[in-house]
């Protein structure tokens, strides 16, 4: 069974620049969340989605948004990028809907912002 | 984003020893918490996990141990093995309702095994 694929797996762009990574879930996993993690910040939730709608949101300001399809692939984006963007961007996806199962993370997408 | 901590611990062990990693958690009503295991250029890996419903539970060479009153979470791996030598993370469900998938994540500790 595949597990999570993120594409691509290293990204380098120009501040004010707008960035989008994608993320194909476990099959049959309806739920992608996407998470940052920085060595100085940790791992840090972005959002969630379930059945193509957002059901939860970090406290991540505006320029941070993502989308889900029909077959549950997600994609987040950043527009107007900052050097404090550069981090690694994980997608994790889960089984259920329901809150309280396990996580399987991808390899990530680390994002250089120059 | 939610500041959870610039430090990051390390505990060192022998080889064959066993390691406790410690993780304390902020959220009371969290009622499901997991390990993960990150390697360099890799992502998170699950160890195991636990409900709040439980204190302990065990898995291959790992036990997850569970305080609710002091909001405390330990890993337990015996037998530590060179392979074991990653950064471990605990999470907890940070929300208080039944839905979603937003982990809050510790700050994380790595495991260095001596040979």
């Amino acid at each position: 069974k595949a597990g999570v694929t993120q594409t691509p797996r290293y990204l380098i762009k120009t501040r004010g620049q707008q960035v989008t990574l994608s993320c194909s879930p476990i099959s049959g996993h309806r739920s992608v969340s996407w998470y940052q993690q920085t060595p100085g910040q940790g791992l840090q939730f972005l959002f969630e989605y379930f059945s193509e709608t957002q059901r939860n949101k970090g406290n991540f300001p505006g320029r941070f948004s993502g989308r889900q399809f029909s077959n549950s692939r997600s994609e987040m984006n950043v527009s107007t990028l900052e050097l404090g963007d550069s981090a690694l961007y994980l997608c994790a996806s889960s089984l259920v809907g329901r809150g309280g199962t396990e996580a399987f993370f991808g390899q990530g997408t680390r994002l250089t912002v120059v | 984003g939610e500041s959870v901590g610039l430090h990051l611990p390390t505990l060192s062990v022998q080889e064959g020893d066993n390691s406790i990693i410690n993780c304390a958690y902020s959220n009371s009503a969290s009622d499901y918490f997991i390990w993960y295991k990150q390697e360099s250029g890799k992502g998170p890996q699950f160890i195991i996990d636990i409900r709040s419903n439980m204190d302990k539970r065990q898995g291959q060479r790992v036990t997850v141990l569970l305080n609710k009153t002091v909001k405390h979470l330990s890993l337990q791996i015996a037998a530590t093995q060179p392979g074991d030598s990653a950064v471990y993370f605990c999470a907890e469900k940070g929300v208080r309702r039944n839905y979603g998938q937003n982990f809050v994540f510790g700050p994380g500790t790595r495991l260095s095994v001596l040979p």
